[in-house]
């Protein structure tokens, strides 16, 4: 079945450093791609995503590329603030199907 | 557009109880998802709706777990004789359908559960 695998956390980081989780996906098909974060006490948030092959999603200062060569949906962000820190999800859609399917998650801790 | 609610936030119950939570979609929006999140993982997908239709559910949805949308608003999801291993974060999604939207969910804030 169509599975995600993330870098396992936490990731601990100084403020203004460079911030990669990496992120890769097995599935049949052509999936859309997701990086979901969730704020402490928060729900479930959106933070960009890929619909097909070579798509870079970004928002806030993070970019992630769809790269189906390697299968990966890497997270980046060039410089982090406090605020970062959350945990990140990536996840996968199937053009035909209805359900996220998500990696374990990786908590990042940006210290100031 | 006030955002996916999802009620209780919070719910202790002790093993062999029964337990209901509800969740409220962004009006509108016509799919709802279930999905269970267990502490340092990711949401598992459990069962959607598509308005009043559950047109999909997990293995993981034992005979225990039901799930309704009567009017394709709100849906409530019940676990019978609740056992420790349901304790975990029950999340509700909904998205707006049609192909802009089939992708993007919007998550509520989920319902924590602990079976003690």
């Amino acid at each position: 079945g169509d599975s995600v695998t993330q870098m396992e956390g936490p990731v601990t980081l100084s403020e203004e450093a460079f911030l990669t989780i990496n992120c890769t996906y097995t599935a049949t098909g052509y999936p859309s791609l997701f990086w979901y974060v969730q704020y402490p006490g928060e729900g479930l948030q959106l933070l960009l995503k890929a619909t097909k092959a070579d798509d870079k999603g970004s928002n806030k200062g993070f970019e992630a590329t769809y790269r189906k060569e390697t299968t990966s949906f890497h997270l980046e962000k060039g410089s982090v603030q406090v605020s970062d820190s959350a945990v990140y999800f990536c996840a996968l859609i199937k053009a035909a199907g209805n359900k996220l399917t998500f990696g374990g998650g990786t908590r990042v801790l940006v210290k100031p | 557009d006030t955002g996916v609610s999802q009620d209780p936030r919070h719910k202790i119950t002790k093993r062999g109880q029964n337990v209901t939570f509800r969740c409220d979609p962004i009006s509108e929006h016509n799919r709802l998802y279930w999905y269970r999140q267990t502490l340092g993982q990711g949401p598992e997908f459990l069962t959607y709706f598509q308005n009043e239709a559950q047109l999909e559910k997990s293995r993981l949805l034992s005979d225990r777990f039901s799930a309704e949308r009567p009017k394709g608003s709100f849906s409530t999801l019940e676990i019978q004789r609740t056992e420790q291993g349901d304790s975990a974060m029950y999340l509700c999604a909904s998205t707006p359908g049609g192909r802009k939207g089939f992708y993007e969910q919007y998550f509520g804030p989920g319902t924590r559960l602990t079976v003690t």
